[in-house]
């Protein structure tokens, strides 16, 4: 199975700030890479297909990029409603595979 | 609107079973693959399994392997996780989720069914 990991595994930042979430896969898995945002008690929500495109309805403020073994997801500028626990996911290989998430708060 | 609808979890003991059903509406259901998430209290998402549009292909984690069965019945636009000899280690948060079309890109996901596993 391919492995992925996240870092940092929670952060806190304020309002306006640019976040950024950091995921490595075990292996390279081209761009097959989505990022997933989960709000407490919600089901989650596609944000980042394929690396780097931007979902339907996604703001603009949340971008992807990398390929290969290491990528990159970033908030541009934190806004309240982004608390959430951000998840990659790889689809290369079965088993599609998630990585342990990362917690974002507000400071 | 797409629309996912869970049903079907519960507390079930040790070495039983449950069926969990997912009623969809707001799409062609028989267009999509489906997929089952699952999360268990406090951790992170696992996928479960896979299943492409008509029901002829499917995939499990090796978790569940043997003793989960996905199925669909596209006439009912319903999608099923048959679960038998359940572990505590199954209690989970168990999600239905719509794949892109057939690329395993999952997006749009259920509100999510509890299943408990205990004695």
């Amino acid at each position: 199975d391919i492995q992925m990991t996240q870092s940092p595994s929670s952060l806190s930042a304020s309002v306006g700030d640019r976040v950024t979430i950091t995921c490595q896969a075990s292996q390279d898995i081209s761009n097959y890479l989505n990022w997933y945002q989960q709000k407490p008690g919600k089901a989650p929500k596609l944000l980042i297909y394929d690396a780097s495109n931007l979902e339907t309805g996604v703001p603009s403020r949340f971008s992807g990029s990398g390929s290969g073994t290491d990528f990159t997801f970033t908030i541009s500028s934190l806004q309240p409603e982004d608390i959430a626990t951000y998840y990659c996911q790889q689809y290369d290989n079965l088993p599609i595979t998630f990585g342990p998430g990362t917690k974002v708060d507000i400071k | 609107e797409v629309q996912l609808v869970e049903s079907g979890g519960g507390l079930v003991q040790p070495g039983g079973s449950l069926r969990l059903s997912c009623a969809a509406s707001g799409f062609t259901f028989s267009s999509y693959w489906m997929h089952w998430v699952r999360q268990a209290p406090g951790k992170g998402l696992v996928w479960v399994s896979r299943i492409n549009s008509d029901g002829s292909s499917t995939s499990y984690a090796d978790s569940v392997k043997g003793r989960f069965t996905i199925s669909r019945d596209n006439a009912k636009n319903t999608l099923y996780l048959q679960m038998n000899s359940l572990r505590a280690e199954d209690t989970a948060v168990y999600y239905c989720a719509r794949d892109r079309g057939f690329t395993m890109i999952v997006n749009y996901w259920g509100q999510g069914t509890l299943v408990t596993v205990s004695s």
